[in-house]
């Protein structure tokens, strides 16, 4: 089954404490991204990767690492997670870069920083 | 910098009672306007793309439409199971997806 897959899925943690989201894609998709998702903020992308090796940032990278060694995978690094990161993380690929293609989503991680 | 807005912020019908939700979008150079469905602790799912002006696609209840400035996604005779967040994004010269807040519909017997 194609999908995206992430973990964990729920996720409490406290401030300072180093974490990694995992994304997976099986759809040997390009592009991939992340995004959180706020109350009344709608879906705002982290950072996103156009192919192996090339990551970039998107609207609001601050806290935040990524890595694309793989085509695959996609983690989200939290170096030193605060408590206004708390919120619900979505990974998200592609088959090709560029706008024009639509985006599968995964499930979705939600992350509570104390 | 691309903007999407999104009207209603909710919407209740009831079951039968149709109704159209609105997007509108600021962006350079479209490349796509895309419709998703997102249930309650779920990732959004994909609905449909439009390109340009005056194009419409269809799938079951839904149908959605494009200007220039905004899209409509006009839902038919709805039924509880549309019940969801639909949500808007548009496409521009950069690499992402911007968002708007959603529509939250409720659907009602």
């Amino acid at each position: 089954e194609a999908q995206v897959t992430q973990n964990p899925r729920y996720l409490i943690t406290v401030t300072g404490k180093k974490l990694t989201v995992t994304c997976s894609q099986n759809m040997n998709h390009e592009y991939m991204s992340w995004y959180r998702q706020d109350p009344g903020l709608g879906l705002r992308q982290i950072y996103y990767s156009m192919n192996v090796e090339v990551t970039d940032k998107g609207d609001v990278p601050e806290g935040y690492k990524v890595s694309r060694k793989e085509k695959r995978n996609f983690p989200l690094i939290l170096e030193s997670p605060s408590p206004n990161q708390t919120s619900l993380y979505f990974c998200a690929s592609s088959l090709r870069t560029g706008g024009n293609n639509e985006q599968f989503f995964g499930p979705g991680t939600r992350l509570t920083v104390l | 910098e691309d903007q999407v807005t999104q009207s209603p912020e909710a919407l209740r019908l009831q079951e039968g009672e149709s109704s159209s939700l609105n997007c509108s979008y600021t962006v350079s150079g479209l490349r796509g306007l895309f419709w998703y469905r997102q249930d309650p602790g779920k990732g959004p799912e994909f609905l449909f793309t439009l390109y340009s002006a005056g194009e419409e696609k269809e799938k079951e209840r839904l149908k959605a439409t494009l200007t220039k400035k905004e899209s409509f996604l006009h839902i038919t005779a709805p039924k509880p199971e549309d019940s969801a967040t639909y949500l808007c994004a548009v496409a521009g010269t950069a690499s992402k997806l911007t968002f708007g807040t959603g529509t939250r519909l409720q659907v009602t017997l």
